[in-house]
């Protein structure tokens, strides 16, 4: 168990809908990462929030949006969902001053 | 822009021999290196990581070796298990004003057969 926290960890949902994806990091890491990982893909890259500043952007489609909340859990927001969206979801936290990166379990989303 | 690339998808290995998972990378910027392991419907495991600083770490039966001047690093797991038979990313570090980018590879399938 990484302690990082993702829920829901299975969501089926139809094309054009908006889903909200929810992490909650290690206790006292200050950093969360968003990642995608498609089908036989390797793990792309979206966002990073650290202390609810964003920090870092990838390859992230403006239908998709991330915060960081005070209690600095973070939720990625995805809409106008395609079917090319289904794929796994993790997030991963780190504390402000080490590098290594712990992975929750991943959300998959299926979208139908 | 593939900046980090595991070019096998898969590797097979026998027990108890030596595992070699290879990694290229092409920013010279990244300054920390990571392998992480994954089982299906897991998210990846932290297993092991090196500072552009170093060209060897070792943790148990995992070393990682950084070449820079080839912009290569590798994974040696000796003796393999079949406990290892996952799929391994590796992974680069950037750090950028403040935030750090976190960049993977497409992975590598390692079977250990007993």
């Amino acid at each position: 168990d990484s302690g990082v926290t993702q829920t829901p960890k299975h969501l089926i949902t139809a094309t054009g809908q908006r889903v909200t994806l929810r992490c909650s990091p290690r206790s006292g890491d200050l950093s969360v990462y968003w990642y995608q990982q498609s089908l036989d893909q390797g793990l792309q890259f979206l966002i990073q929030y650290y202390n609810g500043e964003e920090r870092a952007k990838g390859n992230i489609l403006e239908r998709f949006s991330a915060q960081q909340f005070p209690d600095l859990h973070s939720e990625l927001n995805l809409s106008s969902l395609e079917l090319g969206d289904s794929a796994l979801y993790f997030c991963a936290s780190s504390p402000g001053t080490r590098t290594e990166a712990f992975f929750g379990q991943g959300t998959r989303l299926t979208v139908v | 822009d593939q900046q980090v690339k595991q070019n096998s998808p898969s590797l097979s290995v026998q027990e108890g021999r030596i595992s070699i998972l290879n990694c290229d990378y092409t920013n010279s910027m990244f300054d920390y290196f990571l392998w992480y392991k994954k089982y299906p419907a897991e998210g990846p495991t932290f297993l092991i990581s090196i500072s552009s600083i170093k060209d060897k770490n070792e943790d148990g039966r995992f070393t990682v070796f950084l070449n820079k001047s080839a912009k290569h690093l590798s994974l040696h797991i000796v003796p393999s298990q079949p406990g290892d038979s996952a799929v391994y990313f590796c992974a680069a570090l950037r750090r950028i004003q403040g935030a750090q980018k976190l960049v993977f590879g497409q992975g590598t399938r390692l079977t250990i057969n007993p």
